[in-house]
């Protein structure tokens, strides 16, 4: 079963608005999420490193004051997409593994993010 | 930083016959190379991986092979079938990471024809 959990699967904004897209593990804690989006027919890239109880460690070209992340608790992390655009529309999928390093990488189910 | 290169972009084959994807990486630091399964619409699933210290490993129908000198690493699919059909990705990670830091290739469109 799945034991990293994503919300909403899908969202549908106007331009202008933010959307808050959750990331939890169900079993285990994850001091460490990360956060990836996909462009139709791309590969996934990484957008950010997610740390509990610190700040998120953003890839280059990533605007962290417009991909707000927010690790308050070993077991949800949050991607707040602010003041969103049409090219803003994308797949997000978060990802989380346990703290044992030899554990495969689990993927939440992605949320689908349309700005109209 | 580590980069990671994946050919085919498409591959088409016949039930039946093998398929073989390649990825090659840029940093000889990376120890972990899983690959990933990727259906229309929906999240990667992991379908094997292998580590630094092993040359190959396989899973039934599916293989993968590591070349650390060359730096690349091959995906084999013996025996397709048509629900093998999706997008396939490959990643590194890079060794200063926590182990859930991926950097993937560019991804395979796999298609099996009956």
């Amino acid at each position: 079963g799945a034991v990293v959990s994503q919300h909403p699967s899908w969202v549908i904004c106007k331009s202008g608005t933010s959307v808050k897209i959750e990331c939890r593990s169900l079993d285990f804690q994850a001091t460490t999420m990360f956060w990836y989006r996909q462009f139709p027919k791309q590969s996934l890239m990484l957008m950010a490193t997610s740390n509990e109880g610190s700040k998120a460690t953003y890839e280059q070209g990533v605007e962290k004051d417009k991909f707000l992340i927010n690790h308050a608790s070993l077991t949800l992390s949050t991607l707040t997409v602010t003041s969103a655009h049409p090219e803003d529309s994308s797949f997000y999928i978060c990802s989380a593994n346990r703290e044992d390093r030899n554990s495969p990488l689990h993927f939440g189910n992605g949320t689908r993010l349309t700005v109209t | 930083g580590e980069n990671v290169e994946q050919h085919p972009s498409t591959l088409s084959v016949q039930e039946g016959d093998s398929a073989v994807i390649k990825c090659t990486y840029s940093d000889s630091a990376s120890n972990y190379f899983p690959w990933y399964k990727q259906e229309l619409g929906k999240r990667p699933q992991l379908i094997i991986d292998i580590r630094s210290n092993v040359g190959e490993k396989k899973d039934q129908r599916i293989a993968v092979t590591l070349n650390k000198t060359a730096k690349h690493f091959s995906l084999h699919i013996t025996e397709t079938q048509p629900e093998d059909s999706a997008v396939y990705f490959c990643a590194a990670s890079p060794p200063y990471n926590q182990g859930g830091k991926l950097i993937f290739g560019q991804g395979t469109e796999l298609s099996v024809k009956p």
